[in-house]
């Protein structure tokens, strides 16, 4: 199993431009989850699904859009990426509310110039 | 607003001592208390986690002590190694917020040989 996957590991972006993010899950699981890591800020909760075709915001969702159309993938999405969006994102999944253990993918570490 | 506290941000700990991390959170809904561990260039990983029906887990090296009525939880790294040398993320959660974890700020330790 690859366990959680990230699609890229880096970009960079400018100012503006759009971009998507993509995380892959092999493990069925059914919750999935969006943050982004920020020094000194631990980690904030973006966006996150509790089933395929659901979707909810988190703590941070401005800037943010995110999609669910199948069960093992989570995109997210900047429409307009702004330099406050430069960050290092986490995908994370668990099998469902009555197991919380959460799994992490490598991240991407996204840029805005 | 911050829901979890964490201290130190950073700690510098001999080989074989004891390294502690402290935790606060405000929230007495969260039923979940779990200790992340993440490497440089890595995503987070699951090293210990309680819930708040028991005042301490232990799991090798590693224990969490959990003080319901101070609303505190903290660990502790027996007979530190280099190799334990890494960012360490306290977080909480409530399975009917959908498990969402609510991420401390983050220690940085470094064990020295």
């Amino acid at each position: 199993n690859a366990g959680v996957t990230q699609t890229p590991k880096f970009r960079v972006l400018k100012t503006g431009q759009s971009m998507t993010l993509l995380c892959a899950q092999d493990m069925n699981h059914e919750y999935m989850y969006w943050y982004r890591q920020d020094p000194g800020m631990g980690l904030r909760l973006i966006h996150y699904s509790v089933g395929e075709g659901t979707t909810a915001k988190g703590e941070v969702p401005d800037g943010y859009n995110v999609s669910r159309l199948k069960k093992q993938n989570f995109l997210l999405g900047l429409e307009s990426a702004a330099p406050s969006q430069t960050s290092v994102y986490f995908c994370a999944s668990s099998y469902s509310v009555l197991i919380d253990t959460q799994y992490f993918g490598p991240g991407t570490r996204l840029t805005v110039l | 607003q911050q829901q979890v506290k964490q201290s130190p941000q950073s700690l510098i700990v001999q080989k074989g001592g004891i390294s502690i991390i402290n935790c606060a959170y405000e929230n007495t809904a969260f039923d979940y208390f779990p200790w992340y561990q993440q490497f440089p260039g890595k995503g987070p990983a699951l090293l210990i986690a309680i819930r708040p029906d028991v005042s301490e887990k232990k799991e090798g090296r590693f224990t969490i002590s959990f003080n319901k009525s101070a609303k505190q939880f903290s660990l502790h790294i027996m007979d530190s190694q280099p190799g334990d040398s890494a960012t360490y993320f306290c977080a909480a959660s409530k399975k009917e917020y959908g498990n969402k974890l609510v991420f401390g700020a983050g220690t940085i330790l470094r064990v020295k040989s």
